[in-house]
């Protein structure tokens, strides 16, 4: 079946560090989702992008999608204590639901 | 709009015991979506809804489980003969159309002692 894996599982930074993860998915995705769950929160979406190569900037947070439309990846440049949480990407592959990577949670230390 | 809401935010129930939850999503979103997260782990998809059809059921989904979503507006998730594997968080979520971005309820979490 369709996976979505995301590494590292865990990060840990001094703020003002910069911090990046992956997704990567089995399969060729249509378009990808980003989103950011804060401790003891829920989902909060940040950003979908839909082209091969495509690269989006909201802020600190630059967002990129592979060429081949299998993998993507969020940096953050300059971390902030705001910045913790959890990092999910999703993924929908010709149907009408997101499926949810594995997720990496960010702890940044003041 | 005050977003998409859950009811309630916290539930505690016996083994064996039916439980329901309610989701009211964003009026003019027709799209709903069900998902459960248990601790360190992403949202898993449960089932999604189109106004008042529900188009698609997740393979891992027992047949106690069932959802309905009467007239296209709320929705309920129904748990029966609960069990300690069904402890979770229980999302919903909403959105415009297909590939919007989707809008998460707090969740329900539940607990099966």
């Amino acid at each position: 079946g369709q996976q979505v894996m995301q590494i590292p599982q865990y990060q840990h930074v001094q703020e003002g560090e910069d911090f990046t993860t992956y997704c990567n998915s089995s399969t060729t995705l249509s378009n990808i989702q980003w989103y950011k769950q804060r401790p003891g929160g829920h989902p909060v979406f940040l950003i979908q992008l839909v082209k091969s190569g495509e690269v989006k900037k909201q802020k600190r947070l630059t967002f990129q999608f592979g060429e081949a439309k299998k993998n993507s990846s969020l940096h953050i440049t300059a971390t902030q204590t705001t910045d913790v949480g959890t990092y999910f990407c999703a993924g929908f592959y010709n149907t009408d639901k997101l499926i949810f990577g594995t997720g990496t949670r960010l702890q940044v230390f003041p | 709009d005050t977003g998409v809401s859950q009811n309630p935010r916290h539930k505690i129930t016996k083994r064996g015991q039916n439980v329901t939850f309610r989701c009211d999503p964003i009026s003019e979103h027709n799209r709903l979506y069900w998902y459960r997260q248990t601790l360190g782990q992403g949202p898993e998809f449960l089932t999604y809804f189109q106004n008042e059809a529900q188009l698609e059921k997740s393979r891992l989904l027992s047949d106690r489980f069932s959802a309905e979503r009467p007239k296209g507006s709320f929705s309920t998730l129904e748990i029966q003969r609960t069990e300690q594997g069904d402890s979770a968080m229980y999302l919903c979520a909403s959105s415009l159309t297909a590939s919007y971005g989707y809008t998460f309820g707090s969740g329900t979490r539940l607990t099966v002692v």
